[in-house]
């Protein structure tokens, strides 16, 4: 499978403020990008996700922002709540490249603090 | 609507002793199903994945083994454990129709000792 390179690693942040975690991916038949949220002991859960035909997408405080040319995307999370902590996960996938799964990046632990 | 189950929550067992993972889907047919790993790390590695009865796909090759006995469900085995087995593993279905939106269990944490 292509790569999806995630940063930071980690990412402190004030509440308010606004975090941005960046991915990377190299395959350009990739045509589905979604981001996951992750609580400890809990298994991923979808929270947005962007086709290449739009450059953002907006749910709530959450933001994509998607850079085809140069093949990036990134997550912006606006007023940021410490309920936000979590790890996040960017992926990508090649939807009519056959049923082997997302490819996830490595994600970034997500500190909101108070 | 869709559910995904997967159990137990959490399995301690010992270095050489079997296991077996199980996961179901609820509310849908024929859905790809996936098994995933996570290790200590965050990572997320593709393991197995299914498109259908009794077709499994091997992403990584290793000492667990998977099936799929029915539509709706996936299993993962090992035949003996190894303390480098040790993770978190999940489950996850997406639709055969639209693969987008993948749906992940609540995952089962394995302490091998």
């Amino acid at each position: 499978q292509q790569q999806v390179k995630q940063s930071p690693q980690s990412l402190i942040v004030q509440k308010g403020g606004i975090p941005i975690i960046n991915c990377a991916y190299e395959n350009t038949a990739f045509d589905y990008f979604p981001w996951y949220q992750q609580f400890p002991g809990k298994g991923p859960a979808l929270l947005i996700a962007i086709r290449p035909d739009v450059s953002e997408k907006k749910e709530g405080r959450f933001t994509i922002s998607f850079n085809k040319s140069a093949k990036q995307f990134s997550l912006h999370i606006m007023d940021s709540q410490p309920g936000d902590s979590a790890t996040y996960f960017c992926a990508a996938t090649d939807q009519g490249g056959g049923a082997d799964g997302l490819t996830f990046g490595k994600g970034t632990h997500l500190i909101i603090q108070p | 609507s869709q559910t995904i189950h997967q159990w137990p929550a959490t399995l301690v067992q010992p270095v050489g002793s079997p296991l077996s993972l199980e996961c179901t889907v609820e509310g849908t047919s024929n859905p790809n199903l996936y098994w995933y790993r996570q290790a200590a790390g965050r990572g997320l590695q593709l393991l197995f994945y299914s498109v259908g009865i009794g077709q499994i796909s091997s992403e990584v090759p290793q000492n667990l083994s998977a099936s799929r006995p029915q539509d709706r469900q996936f299993i993962l085995s090992s035949k003996k454990l190894l303390l480098s087995d040790s993770g978190f593993y999940l489950c996850a279905w997406t639709s055969t129709r639209e693969m987008v939106g993948y749906t992940f269990g609540s995952g089962t944490r394995l302490t091998v000792v």
